[in-house]
């Protein structure tokens, strides 16, 4: 059974850091790109981050670049969302999401960021 | 960026009847090196992670009924949704993958 189990959300003031986990089992982890997808509530889904399987080639939305930083041990089979100079702006549900042919197929249960002071 | 656009944003249709939302991306995500379009339809309901309904704009994911169908190409797409169930009701996004930022569209809430 894949499964995509995320950790790390929570409450943070403005301008703080938090970082997010997602484990994934039931597939090979190593051979897909991962993604970070976030919905504010209320309001649509936005794609965040991508990551390559071997982790060297990354890419951002414009609205979080140079403050998301998006990573994954593949030893571990665990995808990271490091995300500092949070804004209130940034509070959603982030999901993780793996790339399958065609499709975002796998997707974690979401896990809430609020920011707020 | 690649804008993706909905219509309508929401949508009342009666149980049985058809349901129709229609997605227009800014250009084409028609991929020249596999033909396929970049495209893929999914069903978000409240405290749930969105789910595949369609995928390359005309796949049906495994799983999902038959009543569910995508068609189009290149920049103007439509899901379908026949005979509509009480369990349709959602909100509906389509989102392309052809380049970076992978848009989606603002969603289409779909009520009985």
């Amino acid at each position: 059974e894949v499964q995509l189990v995320e950790s790390g959300g929570g409450l943070v003031q403005p301008g703080g850091s938090l970082r997010l986990s997602c484990a994934a089992s039931g597939f090979t982890f190593s051979d897909r790109w991962m993604h970070w997808v976030r919905q504010v509530p209320g309001k649509g889904l936005m794609w965040v981050s991508q990551i390559h399987p071997d982790g060297r080639m990354t890419t951002y939305a414009d609205s979080v670049k140079g403050r998301f930083t998006i990573a994954r041990d593949n030893t571990k089979n665990t995808l990271y969302l490091q995300m500092n100079s949070l804004r209130a702006e940034d509070t959603a549900v982030y999901y993780c999401t793996s790339f399958g042919p065609g499709k975002f197929d796998y997707w974690g249960q979401g896990n809430l960021v609020t920011v707020s002071s | 960026d690649i804008v993706m656009t909905q219509s309508p944003d929401s949508l009342a249709v009666s149980l049985g009847e058809r349901a129709t939302i229609n997605c227009k991306s800014s250009q084409s995500v028609l991929s020249s090196s596999n033909n396929h379009n970049s495209l893929t339809w999914y069903q978000k309901k409240p405290g749930q992670p969105p789910k595949v309904l369609i995928y390359w704009a005309s796949v049906r994911e495994s799983g999902v009924p038959d009543r569910f169908s995508g068609s189009g190409s290149g920049t103007d797409f439509t899901l379908t949704i026949n005979s509509l169930q009480a369990e349709d009701v959602a909100v509906y996004y389509c989102q392309q993958y052809y380049s970076p930022p992978y848009t989606f569209g603002q969603g289409t809430k779909l009520e009985i």
